[in-house]
């Protein structure tokens, strides 16, 4: 089993529409965790970075973190089709080497 | 201002030949990490540089990868006696310093490496 597990999708939303993503992770010792998206053919581009539980958000994104049931999610409200790409969730835990889930590819619908 | 770059964009090399893949971070940030992502394996740690400290290699496949950091900037991965299943996309990134290990990585474009 993996250290950070991700729905690969597709998921495929209509233009407008709420995007849900999420992850889990078995590893107790991850504290720091992030989201990146990547676009085909280019590297992963960071979106969210959080410390520990709780919710970020940061324009048409919201990430949440509940390290009690070891659950990410990452929200993107008012989905757009530029918004179209893999997701990627990643932790790490105090040093610097991040485990990233499979990815999620995203497909919003114009 | 200018992100992490790496070259070439695109490697395609015969078996047994030997490669390199070079690195350049953004200016100011003491981390360098490599990544390799594959299909069916998704985005795999490979090799860390911090500062002087000894690289952590704990993620390198087999021991014909080899990675250095010269003068504390620009990075070079090398891969000797390539074999098809290391075909990949070779990631970098950066990041600021950090005692804890909270920096945020900034990944570069990739190098893309085909081995026919």
């Amino acid at each position: 089993q993996k250290e950070v597990e991700q729905d690969p999708g597709p998921l495929s939303v209509p233009e407008g529409a709420i995007v849900s993503l999420n992850c889990t992770y078995s590893n107790s010792a991850f504290q720091y965790f992030m989201w990146y998206r990547q676009y085909s053919r280019k590297g992963p581009e960071l979106l969210m970075y959080t410390y520990s539980s709780g919710n970020k958000e940061d324009g048409r994104f919201t990430a949440q973190v509940d390290k009690s049931s070891k659950y990410i999610s990452l929200f993107i409200r008012d989905s757009q089709p530029s918004d179209s790409a893999t997701y990627l969730c990643a932790a790490k835990a105090a040093g610097n080497k991040l485990t990233f889930g499979g990815g999620t590819r995203v497909l919003v619908k114009p | 201002g200018a992100g992490v770059s790496q070259s070439p964009s695109n490697k395609v090399t015969e078996k047994g030949k030997d490669v390199e893949l070079r690195c350049d971070p953004i200016s100011g940030h003491t981390a360098l990490y490599w990544y390799r992502q594959s299909l069916g394996q998704g985005l795999e740690f490979l090799i860390y540089f911090q500062g002087n400290s000894a690289p952590d290699k704990s993620g390198l496949p087999s021991d014909r990868f080899s990675a250095e950091r010269t003068g504390g900037s620009v990075s070079t991965l090398t891969i000797q006696r390539t074999q098809q299943e290391d075909s990949a996309v070779y990631l970098c990134a950066s990041s600021l310093a950090s005692l804890a290990g909270g920096s945020e990585q900034y990944f570069g474009p990739g190098t893309r490496l085909t081995v026919t």
